[in-house]
């Protein structure tokens, strides 16, 4: 079983809609979170870190469950330039590297 | 530009032939990764190190393969005998020494062997 599982999608939505996606992780003793965000044939950007408490980054709003281990991300008021590649991210104690899922591709249409 | 860099962007390359890639990362950065990432997966992790030193390298990391960072600036990344396998997106990143503190990406180096 793959560390981080995510929906691939594409979700597809129009210019002003709202979508929202999860990931789920198996390590329950992950304790940072992250979505990065990756255009195509671009490097991964951190777009934000995910708090146990839910955070709002602009349009942006990202959640941590952590009983059921599964970290979402919400997109209010799409734009065309939120079309991208979302990955979760996830990161143990003590430990250095990120751990990615495969990510979930958002197009935004006119 | 004061981020990450990577040289080449591309390379292409025949099988059993060798690579070199090089990383520069933002220099107030001590810790320096190493990612490969093929199409449609996320990026996965190969070798990590502070400063100089090589800490972790996954098994993903073959024989093959060998990472330096010889004055815990600038690191190396080689593959010896070069399969199609190893085509891939190789990515640096670096970080500050503060736990949960974000990693900067390189552009990457998109390898192909054909």
């Amino acid at each position: 079983r793959k560390e981080v599982e995510q929906d691939p999608g594409p979700f597809n939505v129009p210019e002003g809609a709202t979508v929202a996606f999860n990931c789920t992780y198996s390590n329950s003793a992950s304790q940072s979170f992250f979505w990065y965000r990756q255009d195509c044939r671009k490097e991964p950007k951190l777009l934000m870190s995910v708090y146990s408490s839910g955070n709002e980054d602009g349009r942006f709003t990202a959640q941590l469950n952590r009983a059921s281990q599964y970290i979402s991300l919400l997109i209010r008021d799409s734009k065309l330039s939120d079309s991208a590649t979302y990955l979760c991210v996830v990161k143990r104690p003590n430990d250095y590297k990120l751990s990615f899922g495969a990510g979930t591709t958002v197009t935004v249409r006119a | 530009d004061t981020g990450v860099s990577q040289n080449p962007r591309h390379k292409i390359t025949k099988r059993g032939q060798n690579v070199t890639f090089r990383c520069d990362p933002i220099s107030e950065h001590n810790r320096l990764y190493w990612y490969r990432q093929t199409l449609g997966q996320g990026p996965e992790f190969l070798t990590y190190f502070q400063n100089e030193a090589q800490l972790e390298k996954s098994r993903l990391l073959s024989d093959r393969f060998s990472a330096e960072r010889p004055k815990g600036s600038f690191s190396t990344l080689e593959i010896q005998r070069t399969e199609q396998g190893d085509s891939a997106m190789y990515l640096c990143a670096s970080s500050l020494s503060v736990a949960g503190v974000e990693q900067y990406f390189g552009p990457g180096t998109r390898l192909t062997v054909t």
